[in-house]
């Protein structure tokens, strides 16, 4: 079975610059995270979607983020404009809530870097 | 609010030899859930074991268990006959729950396991 699908895993862009970064979630699964890594914060949670809707995007970081999930098999993240303190790692995760025990799977991330 | 504290920043193990990553975590919650992530080098996030608040048991994956101590809040990850490929950096994770189903992840700041042949 395919994972969480991320693309692009690697994206070096100039300050100022649209980033778009995109998440495949495990087919049938109706929860869907971004989250954001970091040497200084670690592992934090940006925005959580159930059955494509944002519940909890109390992480984004300010307006320049944006997030949509327009259909169940696809999400976006967004940075406009970017800057060089939004170099990190962004992961996609996905889970199937509504049932227990549900793991959550991340996919192998999004390696931005911005100039 | 939910935390989780690794106290090992870094652990070293000989090849063959079992490890044991510490983890304990706070909540207020009844239910949650209590995950362990491996990251290589290669930065994927990796799950690889699961426990529930209201599981009796320990969970056991391959050479991977999990040591639940509820009263005392800990979580440590065990790693049976440690092999090369286990140096990685090691998460634990706390979910928070609702009706039983795990949706958010706060996450500890990691160990980073060192295997020498």
């Amino acid at each position: 079975d395919a994972g969480v699908i991320q693309s692009p895993r690697h994206e070096v862009t100039e300050m100022g610059q649209e980033v778009t970064l995109r998440c495949k979630p495990i087919s049938g699964h109706n929860s869907l995270f971004w989250y954001r890594q970091t040497m200084m914060r670690g592992l934090e949670l940006l925005i959580y979607f159930n059955n494509n809707v944002p519940i909890d995007d109390s992480g984004m970081p300010e307006d320049r983020f944006s997030a949509k999930m327009p259909n169940a098999s696809f999400s976006t993240l967004k940075i406009q404009p970017s800057e060089p303190r939004d170099s990190a790692v962004y992961f996609c995760a996905s889970s199937l809530r509504g049932t227990s025990g549900n793991t959550i799977y991340f996919g192998e991330g999004s390696w931005l870097t911005v100039v | 609010a939910q935390k989780i504290t690794q106290t090992q920043p870094g652990m070293f193990v000989q090849e063959k030899e079992a490890v044991t990553l510490d983890c304990t975590y706070d909540t207020s919650d009844p239910s949650y859930g209590l995950f362990w992530y491996k990251q290589p080098s290669s930065g994927e996030m990796i799950f690889l074991i699961y426990q529930g608040s209201y599981d009796q048991q320990n969970a056991t994956e391959g050479r991977y268990s999990l040591n639940f101590q509820k009263a005392r809040k800990s979580a440590n990850l065990v790693i049976s006959a440690s092999q090369l490929g286990d140096s990685a950096m090691y998460f634990c994770a706390m979910s928070h729950n609702s009706g039983g189903s795990n949706y958010k992840l706060t996450f500890g700041k990691g160990t980073l396991l060192t295997v020498n042949p």
